[in-house]
């Protein structure tokens, strides 16, 4: 159980189009979705908590108005990456928690790999 | 305060081998030490976990051994092999309202034939 799926695994994206991804909880409800981006070689950087049918709190430093986050249910929650421009490739990742979480801790997608050209 | 540090950067083993990967946190607060294993162009996946009401948890080849007064923590892989080659994460969160992971730096191991 406690499967996230991330969807698309990678896309290719021209310079100041805007770009949707989208991560399902597949067998549980996940009221809180946390979205983080991954540079080659790094660690995860945590972007934003994204909760249901409320706003999402991002971290200090990520524009809020670029990155769009919307959990309109509770097994769905969507990044849009606004304007996009090189600087924006990076691997965005989302997790989410299921209830029981002492036994599943925290369920990762497995990535979107966006490449902004 | 919000700070995991993970060492070393990268680790490489003989296969048979022991691997042993550390992380020091500052905030007491934090109450669930997860590790994940993420292979390149992957999702994170977890490991292993532990809370802070024991010292060490075992399972297969993974154990985690936990050091509450020094506030630091380590994964130890018995019995490495090649398909352990991975970067692997440590981190760190309440386990209250879901409250956010925090990661530290990884650690890229190569385990050799």
């Amino acid at each position: 159980g406690a499967v996230v799926s991330q969807h698309p695994s990678w896309v290719i994206c021209k310079s100041g189009t805007s770009v949707k991804i989208e991560c399902r909880s597949l067998d549980f409800q996940a009221t809180t979705m946390f979205w983080y981006r991954q540079f080659p070689k790094q660690s995860l950087m945590l972007m934003a908590t994204s909760n249901e049918g409320s706003k999402a709190t991002y971290e200090q430093g990520v524009e809020k108005d670029k990155f769009l986050i919307n959990h309109a249910s509770l097994t769905l929650s969507t990044l849009t990456v606004t304007s996009a421009h090189p600087e924006d490739s990076s691997f965005y990742i989302c997790s989410a928690s299921p209830p029981d979480s002492v036994n599943y801790g925290y369920t990762f997608g497995s990535g979107t790999r966006l490449t902004v050209v | 305060q919000q700070q995991v540090k993970q060492s070393p950067q990268s680790l490489i083993v003989q296969k048979g081998g022991i691997s042993i990967i550390n992380c020091a946190y500052e905030n007491t607060a934090f109450d669930y030490f997860p590790w994940y294993q993420q292979f390149p162009g992957k999702g994170p996946a977890l490991l292993i976990a532990i809370r802070p009401d024991v010292s060490e948890k075992k399972e297969g080849r993974f154990t985690i051994s936990f050091n509450k007064s020094a506030k630091q923590f380590s994964l130890h892989i018995m019995d490495s092999q090649p398909g352990d080659s991975a970067t692997y994460f440590c981190a760190a969160s309440i386990m209250d309202s879901s409250y956010k992971l925090i990661f530290g730096s990884g650690t890229r191991l190569l385990v050799r034939p």
